[in-house]
C-alpha cells in the first residue's frame, strides 16, 4: 500500500518562511493532496488542499510539481502558535478497487523558537 | 452548528473491561473513521466505514470493533482482546471518496477520547 513520507522533525524561528515537503510516488490520478495541522490532545485540522500546480489560502500555500509525487506546504512567516505536527495526506485506493482509506503517514512535528 | 462530536472527552477503563467510545457527525457525511494515536506518534487507522452498515479493517483493528447502523453514529469499542488500549482516540467523517467531489480527502475530526486502563 502505498504511503506518504515526510521528514519527521523541523526547526524555525519566528517571522521565517517554513517549507514542508511530503512524498507520494504512488498518487492515483484523482487524488487530491490534503495537509493537515494537529496540536496535542486535539484532533487534526484542515489546512490547505490542491490538486495540481499551486494553491494558497489564508495561512498557507501548496505547491504541486507537475509529476504530482510530492507536494510542498509552505507556512509564510511563521510564529510560536504554529507549533504543531503536519500531516500529508492522499486517499490510496485499497486492491479491491471499491473503497477507499484515509492514510496518514507519520507526520512532521515544526517546532518555532522564539 | 456541523461538527463531529466523540464522547467522552476522558475514559477510564479496567482490565478485562469493555468500552464503547462514542463518534457522532451531522455533516451527513457517508464516510467515517476511527484512528489511534500513541504520544509522539502519528495517526494509524483502526477501522473505517464508507456506508451504512458496511465496515472495514484498518490497519490495526485487532482487539476493536464497530458498527455502523446509522449514517451519524460510528461507535468503537474497545475490547479486553486489546493488549495495551490506553491511547488517544480520534473518529473523523468525510465526503465518499470517488464522488468525484473535491474535498473527499478533506476529513473533519472529532476532539478526541483519551483511554486510559487503570
Amino acid at each position: 500500500l502505498a504511503k506518504t513520507t515526510q521528514p519527521i522533525s523541523m526547526d524555525s524561528y519566528e517571522g521565517q518562511e517554513v517549507n514542508i515537503t511530503c512524498s507520494h510516488n504512488n498518487i492515483a490520478t484523482n487524488d487530491y493532496i490534503t495537509w493537515y495541522q494537529q496540536f496535542p490532545s486535539q484532533g487534526p485540522r484542515f489546512i490547505i488542499q490542491g490538486y495540481k500546480t499551486k494553491v494558497t489560502n489564508e495561512v498557507a500555500s501548496l505547491f504541486i510539481p507537475a509529476d504530482r509525487k510530492s507536494s510542498t506546504l509552505s507556512l509564510p512567516r511563521v510564529s510560536l502558535s504554529d507549533t504543531a505536527v503536519y500531516y500529508c495526506l492522499v486517499g490510496f485506493v485499497i486492491s479491491s478497487g471499491s473503497a477507499r482509506q484515509l492514510t496518514f503517514g507519520s507526520g512532521t512535528q515544526l517546532t518555532v523558537l522564539p | 452548528d456541523g461538527g463531529i462530536t466523540q464522547s467522552p472527552k476522558y475514559l477510564f477503563r479496567k482490565e478485562g473491561q469493555n468500552v464503547t467510545l462514542s463518534c457522532e457527525q451531522n455533516l451527513n457525511h457517508d464516510a467515517m473513521y476511527w484512528y489511534r494515536q500513541d504520544p509522539g506518534q502519528g495517526l494509524r487507522l483502526i477501522y473505517y466505514s464508507q456506508i451504512v452498515n458496511d465496515f472495514q479493517k484498518g490497519d490495526i483493528a485487532e482487539g476493536y470493533s464497530v458498527s455502523r447502523e446509522k449514517k451519524e453514529s460510528f461507535p468503537l469499542t474497545v475490547t479486553s482482546a486489546q493488549k495495551n488500549p490506553t491511547a488517544f482516540y480520534l473518529c473523523a467523517s468525510s465526503h465518499k471518496p470517488g464522488t468525484g467531489l473535491k474535498d473527499d480527502t478533506e476529513a473533519f475530526f472529532g476532539q478526541g477520547t483519551r483511554l486510559t486502563v487503570v
